[in-house]
């Protein structure tokens, strides 16, 4: 079965800290991976995603990922958290075909900065 | 620049009520997607509709129906509310491309009492 595990529930760092929050997938064969961001009250925005290529892909504010096959892993980092980075944060995966994504999503991580 | 927009953002309901969520994108796109959030269990794949005319069940489709009433708006129906589907809902939409990422509402608050 399909599978995309978080295994950190909840991690606080403070600001100005590095962080990587973890994510690995169980799926039939390689599948797109992306990494999103939801803030309190709001939906879901793209950090960043990984199809093909380059293993280290770049996202949106200062976010990098880092796609390992061999440990069907694709942990999400940054090297200075800044407050406003407080979030929940979900590796999600989908498949390489044409048409609608079925996406599959970790359970998430929230994300508490210390001033 | 309104992207996904939801409504309601919150509701009350009883159980055995109904109730329709209403989505609508400006994005032209043509897939569209119904999630359900739960404390530690992410965002799970309720229905989705990869185009206009066509609609599909995704992994907890039970207790819920959709229409996909043209290309922008895509609705979510609980035909008869039971307290388990209390919960955020949110929409999405996308390119019919899996390399595409998916656009989210702001969601919607769903009690049930």
């Amino acid at each position: 079965a399909q599978s995309v595990t978080q295994p950190d529930i909840h991690i606080t760092v403070s600001e100005g800290a590095s962080l990587e929050l973890r994510c690995n997938y169980s799926y039939g064969a390689t599948p797109y991976l992306f990494w999103y961001v939801q803030s309190p009250g709001q939906g879901l925005q793209l950090l960043l995603k990984y199809f093909s290529g380059d293993t280290l892909v770049q996202g949106i504010k200062g976010f990098e990922a880092e796609f390992k096959r061999s440990q069907s892993s694709f942990n999400l980092r940054k090297p200075s958290v800044h407050w406003s980075d407080a979030a929940e944060y979900f590796c999600a995966v989908g498949p390489r075909i044409q048409g609608a994504q079925k996406l599959v999503f970790g359970q998430g991580t929230r994300l508490t900065i210390n001033p | 620049n309104a992207g996904v927009t939801q409504t309601p953002k919150f509701q009350v309901l009883k159980t055995g009520q109904s109730m329709t969520l209403q989505c609508a994108q400006d994005m032209n796109h043509n897939s569209m997607y119904w999630y359900r959030q739960d404390p530690g269990m992410g965002l799970r794949l309720i229905y989705y509709s990869a185009s206009e005319g066509t609609t599909d069940k995704g992994e907890v489709p039970n207790g819920y129906n959709v229409s996909r009433l043209n290309k922008r708006e895509f609705s979510l129906r609980l035909e008869s509310a039971a307290p388990s589907q209390t919960s955020v809902y949110f929409c999405a939409s996308s390119e019919p491309l899996s390399n595409q990422p998916q656009h989210f509402g702001d969601g919607t608050r769903l009690s049930i009492l």
